[in-house]
């Protein structure tokens, strides 16, 4: 399995404060998505980072892949209030799998 | 554009009762379909996914099965569902073939066994 954890699984921070995930993965892989889930919905695709990539941006996320750990980690600059939503790594190359997913809580 | 539906949006069943949730696909062909379930308090969980009509892969035994009948039609079933069956459902699609693939996701069935 490629299974792995997301961590904090919660995370709780005020409006225009900057909020850091992380994602870290046993076994090799190809790439590695993020998602994001409001309460109740089903998961948005947010940016994949592709294995022989280290950093990537799009808007105000920011995504880094560390291979040698294992790790990924997913930065949201400037939080909003809307930014409050669970967000889940999927770790592999075929088919995601995911894990538990961080809690974000973003107060006004 | 491509949207996918799920039904029924929430769904109390008693225990030992039989399950059908559906999901469709509109707007490509021959996508990959998945079934995830997430249980309070746990990630996704997959639980099957199809690479084309009639080809189902399961990747948790348990008393739950799926169907494929149709090219973007993908149903979940249960002859007996368990109070362990209880959860949110999500199904997703994926342009088909192999390598990475973007998932998107339906908007999810809440299911309550009581």
């Amino acid at each position: 399995s490629q299974q792995g954890e997301e961590d904090p699984q919660a995370l709780s921070i005020q409006e225009g404060e900057n909020a850091t995930m992380n994602c870290s993965y046993k076994t090799s892989i190809n790439n590695l998505q993020w998602y994001r889930q409001n309460s109740g919905r089903g998961l948005v695709h947010l940016i994949l980072i592709r294995s022989n990539e280290r950093e990537k941006h799009s808007g105000r996320l920011r995504v880094t892949l560390d291979t040698s750990k294992k790790s990924s980690s997913l930065l949201i600059t400037a939080s909003r209030a809307a930014d409050t939503a669970s967000y889940f790594c999927g770790r592999g190359s075929y088919i995601p799998t995911f894990g538990r997913g961080t809690s974000l809580i973003v107060h006004p | 554009s491509q949207t996918i539906h799920q039904w029924p949006a929430t769904l109390v069943q008693p225990v030992g009762s039989p399950l059908s949730l559906e999901c469709t696909v509109e707007g490509t062909s021959n996508p990959n379909l998945y079934w995830y379930r997430q249980a309070a308090g746990r990630g996704l969980q997959l639980l099957f996914y199809s690479v084309g009509i009639g080809q189902i892969s399961s990747e948790v035994p348990q008393n739950l099965s799926a169907s494929r009948p149709q090219d973007r039609q993908f149903i979940l079933s249960s002859k007996k569902l368990l109070l362990s069956d209880s959860g949110f459902y999500l199904c997703a699609w994926s342009v088909s073939g192999t390598g990475t693939r973007e998932q998107y996701f339906g908007p999810g069935t809440r299911l309550t066994v009581t």
